[in-house]
Order: C-alpha cells, then sequence, then structure tokens
C-alpha cells in the first residue's frame, strides 16, 4: 500500500522569500517521490522526483526537494519565490511493482507581490 | 509537436448519454493512464495500461471502459454518463513503468454533465 500526505491546502509566501510545500509519505519498500506542478487550466508538469542517491534533489524552475527517509518526507523547497510560481502543487508516490501512483490532494501555492 | 494530446478539450452532455475522450502521445512511450480531477482539484487515477495489461483502479465504477487500439492511444469510453462524473480527465503517459518514470500530462478534458 502506499499513501501520501500533503498537510497544508494552500501556502501563501511574500516574494523573494524562501517557500515550502510539505509532503510526507507512507509505503511498504523504497519509495519513489515525485513533485508536480499544475497552472491554472493546464495538466500536470514534472518538477523533481527522487529514485535513489542523494537525497537532496534539484529540479525545474529553481526548486529542490529533500528526501528524509526517518521523517518520511519529501518538501518542496525553492530559495527565492516568484509570483510566477503561484500554482497547485502535487506530491506523488510510486513502489515498486506498482502500476498505480498515488498523488497527494495538492497544495496551492499563492506568491505575493 | 504536442507531447500528448486530448480531444475534445471541453464536453458538454446530458445524464444517460455515451461519450468518448480521445488520447493520444506521441513520444514512443509504453504506458498510459487516465486521471479523474474533481472540482476540489483532487487527482485521482482510474487506469494505467502498459502494452499488453491494463491495470484497473477498483474505485472506479465499470461504466468507464479505456480502450487502446495501440501504444499510442488510450481512449476513455463513458456509458451513462452521471452528474458526478463532471471533473477535468486527464491522460498522461511515461516511457515504461509508473513507479519510477516521469508522466507527462495532457492538457486536460473537462466533461460537464446536465
Amino acid at each position: 500500500a502506499q499513501s501520501v500526505a500533503q498537510p497544508e491546502d494552500q501556502v501563501n509566501v511574500a516574494e523573494g522569500n524562501p517557500l515550502t510545500v510539505k509532503c510526507t509519505y507512507s509505503v511498504s519498500g523504497n519509495p519513489y517521490l515525485f513533485w508536480y506542478v499544475q497552472y491554472p487550466n493546464r495538466g500536470l508538469q514534472f518538477l523533481l522526483k527522487y529514485i535513489t542517491g542523494d537525497n537532496l534533489v534539484k529540479g525545474s524552475y529553481g526548486f529542490e526537494a529533500e528526501f528524509n527517509k526517518s521523517q518520511t518526507s519529501f518538501h518542496l523547497k525553492k530559495p527565492s519565490a516568484l509570483v510566477s510560481d503561484s500554482a497547485l502543487y502535487f506530491c506523488a508516490v510510486g513502489r515498486s511493482g506498482s502500476y498505480i501512483p498515488t498523488f497527494g490532494r495538492g497544495t496551492s501555492l499563492i506568491v505575493h507581490p | 509537436d504536442t507531447a500528448v494530446s486530448q480531444t475534445p478539450k471541453y464536453l458538454v452532455t446530458q445524464m444517460g448519454n455515451d461519450k468518448s475522450i480521445k488520447c493520444e502521445q506521441n513520444l514512443g512511450h509504453d504506458t498510459m493512464y487516465w486521471y479523474k480531477q474533481d472540482s476540489k482539484k483532487f487527482l485521482k487515477i482510474m487506469f494505467s495500461y502498459n502494452n499488453k495489461e491494463l491495470i484497473i483502479n477498483e474505485t472506479v465504477p465499470n461504466r468507464f471502459s479505456p480502450k487502446s487500439p495501440d501504444k499510442a492511444h488510450l481512449n476513455l469510453h463513458i456509458n451513462s454518463l452521471e452528474l458526478g462524473d463532471s471533473a477535468v480527465y486527464f491522460c498522461a503517459s511515461s516511457p515504461r513503468d509508473g513507479f519510477t518514470d516521469t508522466q507527462y500530462f495532457g492538457p486536460g478534458t473537462r466533461l460537464t454533465v446536465l
């Protein structure tokens, strides 16, 4: 079984400030973790993923995420937020042998000018 | 060139009707998916189709049936449409499997059932 939780429905941050979007997961075996972004009226776009290796993963548009096995977390971060980062962010988890990934409920990121 | 395309973009229909949504990917991927995103933006996977194997999500009513004429196409047919079927449906594809590969999403089809 696998599940993922995004505890915040919405995150507000001022432009230029660092941002964090939280994600925790539960999976039997090794997790495969993803972040996707959805802009209004668009499909999801891939940001980054953790499969194995370095716990700090760098992705598109200056985003990064840190895999923390002990806390079962994969929080998305960016050092300096842009207004254009405002979107809906989804965390997803998969596991070996499963063709069906599980997505979180999504977190709406709002970056204020 | 569009990697994953869906038609139509908008679909408005009456309860009880049967409708289809088409999806095509030109990425040469082996696996395709259908997702449903409801009005609260919750995203739920409905089906995954990997070459010869269809993976069915048990929570999906059997009124929904995916059909794959070839590896590049995965269509979604919906029988006896209900009000609760109103949502945005996304098609996606990935190179091989779902658990390690990046998924590429289509632009979505907004279905409204009246």
